[in-house]
């Protein structure tokens, strides 16, 4: 069974930093793609930053780029996403999927919850 | 930036027929997404009209022209959730959802 699992949430101050982690299961993690994708409460879902299977191709969206740093380690079958500099509109939930051609995600994790406040 | 449009609800009654519609210029390959409260995104429909396996037969994709529709048939309460459109932006190699419909069964 394929598994996704987010860690790393959490309370944060403005202009703080968090990692997350999404911890890969059942899946031969290291010929995907990934993404992380993002919902703040009440609000659609945004697409955050992708990551090719090999780390060549990477992506963000306009809002996060400059701040967020996403990156995988094959060995640990594990994605993560470094963010700095958050700010209050980058609290939401955080989720992992896994990406199939133009699909953002075909499966995904149960997201973690970013809550930044001063 | 790519936009894509969805209404924000739709009302059904049960057994009825729910259609959401999902447009945006010279749209591609478009997926649907269902997100039941306090759950993570199921996908629904892959490219305009297949169906994932485990999927019910009740969920239906179609596109014409600009516009893409999923048909949700003989609707239950269980259907009651969040449905999403994406599409992947090309030019700016950004993947792009649509700002989501709220299906409410009467």
């Amino acid at each position: 069974e394929v598994q996704l699992v987010e860690s790393g949430g959490g309370l944060v101050k403005p202009g703080g930093s968090l990692r997350l982690s999404c911890a890969a299961s059942g899946l031969t993690f290291s010929t995907y793609s990934m993404n992380w994708v993002r919902q703040a409460p009440g609000k659609g879902l945004e697409w955050v930053s992708s990551i090719s299977s090999t780390s060549s191709s990477i992506y963000y969206a306009d809002s996060v780029k400059g701040r967020f740093t996403i990156s995988r380690d094959n060995a640990k079958n594990s994605l993560y996403l470094q963010m700095n500099s958050l700010r209050a509109d980058d609290t939401a939930v955080y989720y992992c999927a896994r990406v199939s051609s133009t699909i953002v995600g075909d499966m995904w994790g149960q997201g973690t919850l970013v809550t930044v406040f001063s | 930036s790519y936009v894509l449009t969805q209404p924000p609800s739709v009302s059904v009654a049960p057994g009825q027929t729910a259609r959401i519609t999902c447009g945006g210029n010279n749209i591609g390959s478009v997926h649907w997404y269902q997100q039941r409260p306090g759950q993570a995104p199921v996908l629904v429909i892959n490219n305009d009209s297949d169906r994932p396996s485990g999927i019910p037969e009740r969920f239906s994709g179609s596109k014409s022209g600009n516009t893409a529709t999923l048909t949700i048939s003989r609707v239950e309460t269980g259907d009651e959730a969040d449905y999403y459109c994406q599409v992947w932006d090309s030019r700016s190699d950004h993947y792009v959802f649509g700002p989501g419909t709220k299906v409410t069964v009467l």
